[in-house]
């Protein structure tokens, strides 16, 4: 489809794994953007990459969280150590490279759960 | 305190009714503002810019006060199908890297 794509959709793991998310973005954007949001929550910004590199990694909660997208399109977050706090609905979402319009195209999100 | 805090409901109205969510921002440097919806268990999109001058889409009213630093969000005429979390949101500047508040849960009932 012409959306953001996100995978896995689903994936339950246990404590102290290690976790690799994809999102592929739609075509021709070059802003990338991973969020996560909790239940009852709204999304909460963790990464924003400009081309390949992060522009702003701020929302990172700890050195645990990494993410990266090597050629500019397909961005990886990568979570290491896994504690039962991080399940979560990880949303990925990506927008046109001009302006600042507001308009985010979030993909369904990939939902991690850590027993 | 959060940077965006909204009621998070939810709203019970009945069908044909106005309904009108509210929500404020913390930081006065904030440059853009929007209201995204959320359906259950989907991905948030966006609904709607909201302007100082204030903006209308159809039934969707949406109304900024840069002063109180407050933003509001006036449904008219409720559809079962308006039902869903109703996101504030506020850009900072700097792309678009935006702040959620938690959301404010509509339910529309005949």
């Amino acid at each position: 489809g012409a959306g953001v794509s996100q995978t896995p959709s689903n994936k339950v793991t246990e404590k102290g794994k290690y976790v690799e998310l994809r999102c592929d973005p739609i075509s021709g954007h070059t802003a990338l953007y991973w969020y996560r949001q909790s239940l009852g929550q709204g999304p909460e910004f963790l990464i924003y990459f400009q081309g390949t590199g992060a522009a702003d990694d701020s929302g990172l909660p700890n050195d645990r969280f990494f993410a990266v997208r090597p050629e500019g399109s397909v961005s990886t977050l990568k979570i290491q150590r896994t504690e039962r706090g991080d399940s979560a609905v990880y949303l990925c979402a990506s927008s046109l490279p001009t302006g600042a319009t507001g308009e985010l195209f979030f993909g369904e999100g990939s939902r991690l759960t850590v027993l | 305190r959060k940077e965006v805090e909204q009621d998070p409901g939810p709203f019970n109205v009945p069908e044909g009714a106005t309904v009108a969510f509210n929500c404020t921002y913390s930081n006065s440097a904030s440059q853009s503002f929007f209201w995204y919806r959320q359906d259950c268990r989907k991905e948030p999109k966006l609904l709607m810019s909201v302007y100082s001058s204030g903006n209308e889409d159809g039934r969707f009213t949406a109304q900024l006060n840069r002063a109180s630093q407050y933003i509001s969000l006036l449904i008219r005429d409720s559809k079962l199908s308006d039902s869903a979390t109703y996101l504030c949101v506020v850009n900072k500047g700097g792309g678009n890297k935006l702040t959620f508040g938690t959301g404010t849960q509509l339910k529309v009932e005949l």
